[in-house]
């Protein structure tokens, strides 16, 4: 079975500050992984997705995120927080054929 | 490219009426999704297309949702007769050739539909 599990509902950081924004996985065979964006009133942008060539990924607007097989783990980071980085982040994977979304992680980011 | 556009951005309507929704996507796109975003969650596909046929209906309900694609590009989605329940950002999404890793979804930016 496929499953997506987000630990932290709500993340606050200050401005200039590092982001980490955890995810673990299930899944039954090597899952592609994803970490989508959500703007208020947007749709999902993807941020950055896990091929197997490269445990570390690199995406967009300075986000990258590290596959830990033995962790089952995908944690998005990023080095300094922008303002325009508070939204709502998702983390999904592949299932038969669609995507699996965890419950998303609210980042605030304080001036 | 033009991106996935929807039809209407936001919807109020009483329980027990009927409302639709419209997907246009990506040109090209052999692969449409509709999600539902239910406030505070991640999304929950509902339905999935390849060209014109389903390829995934399992968690939709059917007793009272619908979809439909025809000609394989547009979409509708359809709720009659609508709960309280049904509350909720719903999301298209289109990609090249289903999900992988080299043909992520590409999304639009939803109907949110209030049911009172």
């Amino acid at each position: 079975a496929q499953s997506v599990t987000q630990l932290d509902s709500h993340v606050s950081v200050s401005e200039g500050t590092p982001v980490l924004l955890r995810c673990n996985y299930s899944s039954s065979y090597s899952p592609s992984l994803f970490w989508y964006v959500q703007h208020p009133n947007k749709g999902l942008q993807l941020l950055l997705k896990y091929t197997s060539a490269a445990t570390l990924v690199k995406g967009i607007n300075g986000f990258e995120a590290e596959f830990k097989k033995s962790e089952t783990s995908f944690h998005l980071t990023k080095p300094s927080a922008h303002m325009s980085d508070a939204a709502e982040y998702f983390c999904a994977l592949t299932g038969a054929n669609n995507l699996f979304f965890g419950t998303g992680t609210r980042l605030t980011v304080i001036p | 490219e033009a991106g996935v556009a929807q039809s209407p951005r936001y919807k109020i309507i009483e329980k027990r009426q009927s409302v639709a929704f419209w997907c246009n996507p990506i040109s090209g796109h052999a692969t449409l999704y509709w999600y539902q975003q239910i406030l505070g969650q991640g999304p929950k596909l509902l339905i999935q297309f390849q060209n014109n046929g389903v390829v995934d209906d399992s968690q939709l309900p059917k007793d009272r949702f619908s979809a439909e694609r025809l000609k394989g590009v547009d979409s509708t989605l359809k709720i009659q007769p609508a709960k309280l329940e049904d509350s909720a950002v719903y999301l298209c999404a289109s990609s090249a050739v289903g999900v992988r890793e080299d043909s992520p979804l590409h999304f639009g930016n939803g109907t949110r539909l209030t049911v009172t």
